[in-house]
């Protein structure tokens, strides 16, 4: 059975990169064709950051403002998201989300517990 | 951006009530749209998605209808689990959006 397990710091200064990685565990990454990242702030609510396919391609939530850059690993059966310049409305619990292609766009069936990342001096 | 609205933002049930929960896109989705169940610390669960379509290991009280711009989520006979926060979110299009969640809470 599949799991995802974010990881990175918990902790990012205002104007730095918030990293993370999502490890894929229990079958191969490539058994999904998208994998998404999801966060989930009081002031914001649930948002949608994106998604990015096996071979790279990635989609975007114009939101972001192209702060943001997906990568995935393929060998290492993990897929990484980099947040850059962030402030205190990036504070929030970041998902890792296997999405269900159902039409064009997707709804999710697999999450990761989320990993909480306050951004704070 | 597709605007998810569900109503009300909270609710106050008691075990074996029904419950319905609204959600409304601030323009067509189709039938594009799912359903999450979310506890505090732990990550959302699908329940419905297509409107409604019960996701594999869901129990058959919780149902969804609805098509365009209004669906509901409804939960037959609450039981003590489900007192937790529910989501809609729509996938017609990008960015992919949420609803702002509905609270239901013990009366």
């Amino acid at each position: 059975q599949m799991h995802l397990q974010e990881s990175g710091p918990g902790l990012v200064q205002p104007s730095e990169t918030l990293s993370l990685t999502c490890v894929v565990s229990g079958d191969s990454i490539a058994r999904s064709e998208w994998w998404t990242w999801v966060r989930q702030s009081p002031g914001r609510g649930l948002e949608w950051l994106g998604e990015i396919t096996q071979n790279g391609r990635a989609n975007y939530n114009p939101s972001l403002n192209d702060r943001v850059t997906f990568y995935i690993e393929r060998t290492k059966n993990q897929f990484s998201l980099r947040l850059n310049s962030v402030t205190a409305a990036d504070t929030a619990v970041y998902y890792c989300v296997r999405p269900v292609v159902d039409g064009v766009w997707s709804w999710f069936d697999l999450w990761g517990p989320g990993r909480l990342v306050t951004v704070s001096p | 951006d597709i605007q998810m609205t569900q109503s009300p933002s909270t609710l106050s049930a008691s075990v074996g009530d029904r419950v319905i929960i609204t959600c409304r896109a601030s323009q067509s989705v189709a039938s594009w749209l799912a359903w999450y169940q979310k506890k505090p610390g732990r990550a959302p669960q699908v329940l419905i998605y297509r409107a409604s379509n019960l996701q594999g290991g869901v129990p058959s009280r919780f149902s969804g209808s609805g098509s365009g711009t209004e669906f509901t989520l409804t939960i037959n006979s609450l039981q003590p689990d489900d007192f937790a926060i529910y989501y809609c979110q729509q996938y017609k299009s990008s960015p992919l959006t949420f609803g702002g969640g509905t609270k239901v809470e013990i009366k």
